[in-house]
């Protein structure tokens, strides 16, 4: 059981620069999560998807797009990078909403823009 | 502005001691409050969580104090091992919400020295 699977696992880019982070859960969870990491912030929500055909914005949207290709799959899009999206991107699952449940996180894509 | 704030950034402990990390926020709507405990290279895992209901959730060696009056609630390990040092988040989410939507604190990086 693999989980929550993220690809590539390390990326570099340059400025302007666009890119897909992939991420797939084999749990049959409903909902799906992209979270920001930096140093000394905490994660933060980029984006999230309560169930398949929903996406709505959280925290810190800005510069990004994603897409629920299906109910296993959530992608991550910067379509111009910039140096300030330089973090380690987690993607997270949870079965249902309201429910004591946890976040299942992905073990993370470190990207680099330079 | 951060949600939550937790405090201390870095915390050393000898083995067999207590660490202790707080954490405080302001939104009265939060009811859902886990703790995340995460390894280097790795992605977050849910550790233990509380709800304000209740004033104390213990499991094992961990312990979540929450005071709703003070809005604060606090993550303590005791007999600390070397196996514990990692880095620990504490979040906060709304019933009304989706529960994956999580506001993090800023970690706390602990290390246990044998």
């Amino acid at each position: 059981n693999a989980g929550v699977t993220q690809t590539p696992k390390f990326q570099v880019l340059k400025t302007g620069q666009s890119m897909t982070l992939q991420c797939a859960q084999d749990m049959n969870h409903n909902s799906m999560y992209w979270y920001r990491q930096d140093p000394g912030m905490g994660l933060r929500l980029i984006y999230y998807s309560a169930s398949e055909g929903t996406t709505d914005k959280g925290e810190v949207p800005n510069g990004y797009n994603v897409s629920r290709l299906n109910k296993r799959e959530f992608s991550l899009r910067l379509e111009s990078a910039a140096p300030s999206q330089t973090s380690v991107y987690f993607c997270a699952s949870l079965p249902r909403t309201g429910v004591n449940s946890p976040l299942h996180f992905g073990n993370g894509t470190r990207l680099t823009v330079t | 502005q951060q949600q939550v704030k937790q405090s201390p950034q870095s915390l050393i402990v000898q083995k067999g001691g207590i660490s202790i990390i707080n954490c405080a926020y302001e939104n009265t709507a939060f009811d859902y409050f886990p703790w995340y405990q995460q390894f280097p290279g790795k992605g977050p895992a849910l550790l233990i969580a509380i709800r304000p209901d209740v004033s104390e959730k213990k499991e094992g060696r961990f312990t979540i104090s929450f005071n709703k009056s003070a809005k604060q609630f606090s993550l303590h390990i005791m007999d600390s091992q070397p196996g514990d040092s990692a880095t620990y988040f504490c979040a906060a989410s709304t019933r009304g919400s989706t529960l994956g939507r999580l506001y993090f604190g800023r970690g706390t990086q602990l290390t246990v020295w044998p």
